[in-house]
């Protein structure tokens, strides 16, 4: 089956910098991948996706892109913001299991 | 809409008790799922159903754990007996199929803990 890798686990930035975390996934039939924000207590919520036939789509200060011969997409947030602070998951939707895997989650932390 | 509706919201229950949890999905989603999710082990997905049939439920742990979907607005997960290690936050998420995927909206999710 699929198998979606997520990294660093936990990041830590400062106000205003760059924050980038990374998704490998194993099975060339994936071709949806969004990408989850989960604040403290809360429920994961969609804050950007790609699909195969793109290979990267911005949105504000979210981008991700996609590299589909490495099999592997980013998450891009510039200008970082504390409220930016929470767990983000990858994750991706495989068409013949016909199931979305996710990652094991990255914990950003914005410092003001 | 509301979104996708579960409750309760925290339950606490004794080992070897049934625990049930319910799902309302959001309006016309034909696509409803059920996930775990634990510091260890993450976001895992647990069983999903495309117009009320269960079409994967590789996920579901063992034969405690059971999930039914009696129609388009309402799905249950139950735990019979539960133990300590089903502590966990259960999500119930909906979304619209089709030939291309689409978002899964997640519920508030429950926060059960077996003592």
């Amino acid at each position: 089956g699929e198998n979606v890798e997520q990294h660093p686990s936990t990041l830590s930035v400062q106000e205003g910098d760059s924050a980038v975390i990374k998704c490998t996934y194993s099975d060339s039939a994936s071709n949806y991948f969004p990408w989850y924000k989960q604040e403290l207590g809360k429920r994961p919520q969609l804050i950007i996706d790609i699909r195969s036939n793109v290979g990267e789509k911005k949105d504000q200060r979210i981008a991700v892109t996609l590299n589909k011969t490495a099999k592997h997409f980013s998450l891009h947030i510039t200008e970082t913001q504390p409220e930016d602070s929470a767990v983000y998951f990858c994750a991706a939707w495989n068409t013949g299991f016909q199931k979305l895997v996710f990652g094991t989650g990255t914990r950003l932390l914005v410092s003001p | 809409d509301a979104g996708v509706i579960q409750s309760p919201r925290h339950e606490v229950t004794e080992m070897g008790q049934e625990v049930t949890l319910r799902c309302k999905p959001i309006s016309g989603h034909d696509y409803l799922f059920w996930y775990r999710q634990t510091m260890m082990r993450g976001l895992e997905l647990l069983i999903y159903f495309n117009n009320n049939v269960p079409i994967d439920d590789s996920g579901m742990p063992e034969d405690r754990f059971s999930a039914k979907m009696p129609n388009a607005s309402f799905s249950t997960l139950k735990i019979q007996p539960s133990e300590p290690r089903d502590s966990a936050v259960y999500f119930c998420a909906s979304s619209l199929g089709g030939v291309s995927y689409n978002e899964q909206f997640f519920g508030p999710g429950t926060r059960l803990t077996v003592l």
